[in-house]
């Protein structure tokens, strides 16, 4: 099984500023099988970036993501008041497909 | 446009069964592989189970394999999850989702999660 540890648990950042978020695998992970998926409370996820680096249909702009291997990264580059909330990554190349247990991004 | 309802959830004593179902619409059912994904309360996600787009694949955590099947009827754009000894620890929001792709299903490639469901809500507890 693919182990996804996110970075940091918590990240407290100020609407305008850029938020770089983290996701390591425990094994390499194909850079066309990793998602990041955005959750709001009391709501299903959202698929945001697919294949580590391609935006879902409908995701502005601000959202990108990089990396390869074992390491990605969701950068947001101005954030918005609504972009505060949880967010995960997902490896989907081999089962058992695996989240990251969730970086929160918080109001300062 | 595409959707996905889920229903069946509710409360459950231990060791009782529980059966899910999605309703797709507005979109091609039958050509797309299907999944379940669950949230544990204030927990993260976790993925359970999927099927490809006839059923002639199916996959599962190992939490949850041998007592959770995985089926659909594409005549029906209905996607199950037949829940058997159910434990506390399965206690969570179940969410059907759909790969973002049409894909094949004898050899079915994996693929990222680009419809979900709003959830329904299982609780196991005597």
């Amino acid at each position: 099984e693919i182990v996804l540890t996110q970075s940091p648990g918590t990240l407290s950042l100020s609407p305008g500023e850029r938020a770089t978020l983290s996701c390591r695998a425990s094994q390499g992970v194909s850079s066309t099988h990793l998602a990041w998926y955005q959750q709001k409370l009391g709501q299903a996820p959202r698929l945001l970036i697919y294949g580590a680096s391609s935006r879902a249909t409908g995701v502005p702009d601000r959202f990108s993501g990089s990396g390869s291997g074992t390491d990605f990264t969701l950068t947001i580059s101005r954030l918005e008041p609504e972009d505060f909330t949880v967010y995960y990554c997902q490896q989907y190349g081999t089962s058992p497909i695996t989240f990251g247990q969730g970086t929160r991004l918080e109001i300062k | 446009q595409e959707q996905l309802v889920e229903s069946g959830g509710g409360v459950v004593q231990p060791g009782r069964s529980l059966r899910l179902s999605c309703t797709a619409s507005g979109f091609s059912f039958s050509t797309y592989g299907m999944h379940w994904v669950r949230q544990a309360p204030g927990k993260g996600l976790e993925w359970v189970a999927l099927i490809s787009s006839e059923g002639s694949n199916k996959y599962y955590a190992d939490s949850v394999k041998g007592r959770f099947t995985i089926s659909r009827d594409n005549s029906k754009n209905t996607l199950y999850l037949q829940m058997n000894s159910l434990r506390a620890e399965d206690t969570a929001v179940y969410y059907c989702a759909r790969d973002s792709e049409e894909s094949g299903d004898i050899y079915y490639t994996y693929d990222a999660f680009g419809v979900w469901g709003q959830g329904t809500v299982v609780t196991v507890s005597s």
